[in-house]
């Protein structure tokens, strides 16, 4: 069964960086599309970008001076980096497979892991 | 970006009742829209995509239909498990973009 785990620092300093991992089980990262998905207070959510199987990304254009996103083969991990936070920024953060990179829709998630950007 | 407008954002009603949930497109987007549904501390479930293709393991009572800009989910006779909030998503373009959810609550 493929799984995904979100994991990193539950609060985040302005200005600073937001860092977090996902951890896949069951299913390769070198194959399929691995991306990152939020959602703010309030329920609005946004697709912040992907990461493929070869390795290529590709990012939402409002975040695209701020965001990396990377992997691990090996340790079958892939990682979101979110450059000079604000408390906007402040949501919960989902990992999530898709099938299709270039019509992504989402067919496994993680839980979620709530991230707040506060001093 | 495509803006997709979902409603209602609640919703109440009785286990066995049917409901439907709206999700307009600001502009077409084929068939090109999935429907999830969110359950507190559980990951989120892919239940239909391409407009009415209902995922493996989604309970037959779920439907979806439409094109274009107007879609909706329909849940027939609702069970217990039916009641949590749902998303809709396009995936015709980039960005992909999301609705802003339905709670859906026993009455």
């Amino acid at each position: 069964e493929v799984q995904l785990q979100e994991s990193g620092p539950g609060l985040v300093k302005p200005s600073q960086s937001l860092s977090l991992t996902c951890s896949v089980t069951g299913y390769s990262i070198t194959s399929n599309y691995w991306g990152w998905i939020r959602k703010f207070p309030g329920n609005k959510m946004e697709w912040m970008g992907y990461i493929s199987y070869s390795g290529s990304t590709s990012y939402n254009p409002s975040l695209k001076s701020r965001i990396s996103i990377t992997r691990d083969t090996s340790k079958n991990q892939f990682f979101l980096q979110l450059n000079s936070v604000t408390t906007e920024d402040t949501a919960t953060y989902y990992c999530a497979r898709s099938d299709d990179g270039y019509y992504p829709h989402f067919d496994y998630w993680g839980q979620g892991v709530m991230v707040t950007v506060s001093s | 970006d495509v803006q997709m407008t979902q409603s209602p954002s609640y919703l109440a009603a009785s286990p066995g009742e049917s409901v439907s949930i709206s999700c307009k497109a600001s502009k077409s987007i084929s068939t090109y829209l999935a429907w999830y549904q969110e359950k507190p501390g559980k990951a989120n479930k892919l239940l239909i995509y391409s407009g009415s293709t209902l995922q493996s393991g989604t309970p037959s009572r779920f439907s979806g239909s439409g094109s274009g800009t107007d879609f909706t989910l329909t849940i027939r006779s609702l069970e217990p498990e039916d009641f949590t909030v749902y998303y809709c998503q396009h995936y015709n373009e980039y960005p992909p973009t999301f609705g802003s959810g339905t709670k859906l609550e026993i009455k």
